[in-house]
């Protein structure tokens, strides 16, 4: 069944940029049918979506985090990633990536990946 | 933007114990577009219900996922040891994900 994993620096100084990766196996982006997300999980553990894209590169993101936000996919790799620009305290947080399903019975994340924590701290 | 509550925010109860958890939504929305996820201590969330009362795959019958208009309510038949965790519900409306703050089953 399709896992997904996410990588990249667990520390950020405030004002640069967040940056992830989620990797995908046991399944192909490419193949269609779901979008790809990220989400967020604040420390107090309340979850946030920042976005989604589809294999075709199309994309849709929170309004709340819009002009931050850059998300992108390389099917040669079966990844997807985030950008964050302009970090501060309040972005640090567990962020996941997840299969997004949807459907006539509606839209839902399911699997997600196992999340990894970024600190955004000077 | 449509806001969920989740109540209560802790319930204590033993295992065997039938658990009753509510989300409301903030205005009407469309049972379709309503989900239930449990997340354990260090772990991912993982999608229990969707569409409001579909189970989804592998997950025991002992959940069950009632609703409409602005309530809904995650029912646990029967708790077993496992089940103890935070529970969230999550809509999709207007292009947008969101989620209750979660209630938390812990063991009385």
């Amino acid at each position: 069944q399709v896992q997904l994993q996410e990588s990249g620096p667990g520390l950020v100084k405030p004002s640069q940029t967040l940056s992830l990766i989620c990797t995908v196996s046991g399944g192909s982006i490419s193949s269609g049918g779901y979008y790809w997300s990220w989400i967020r999980q604040y420390p107090g553990k309340g979850l946030e979506w920042i976005g989604y894209i589809y294999y075709s590169g199309s994309t849709y993101y929170n309004p709340s985090l819009k002009s931050r936000v850059i998300i992108s996919v390389d099917t040669s790799r079966n990844q997807f990633s985030l950008k964050l620009s302009s970090v501060t305290a309040a972005d640090t947080a567990v962020y996941y990536c997840a299969k997004t399903s949807y459907s006539s019975r509606g839209y839902w994340f399911d699997p997600w990946g196992q999340g990894t924590l970024v600190t955004v701290s000077s | 933007e449509i806001v969920l509550t989740q109540s209560p925010g802790t319930l204590s109860l033993s295992p065997g114990e039938r658990a009753t958890l509510s989300c409301r939504a903030s205005q009407s929305v469309s049972s379709s577009y309503l989900a239930w996820y449990q997340q354990k201590p260090g772990q991912a969330p993982r999608l229990l219900i969707y569409g409001a009362s579909s189970r989804a795959t592998g997950i025991p019958d002992r959940f069950s996922g009632s609703g409409s208009g602005t309530d809904f309510t995650l029912t646990i038949s029967r708790l077993e040891p496992e089940d103890f965790a935070v529970y969230y519900c999550q809509h999709y409306g207007s292009s947008l994900w969101t989620f209750g703050q979660g209630t938390k089953v812990e063991i009385k």
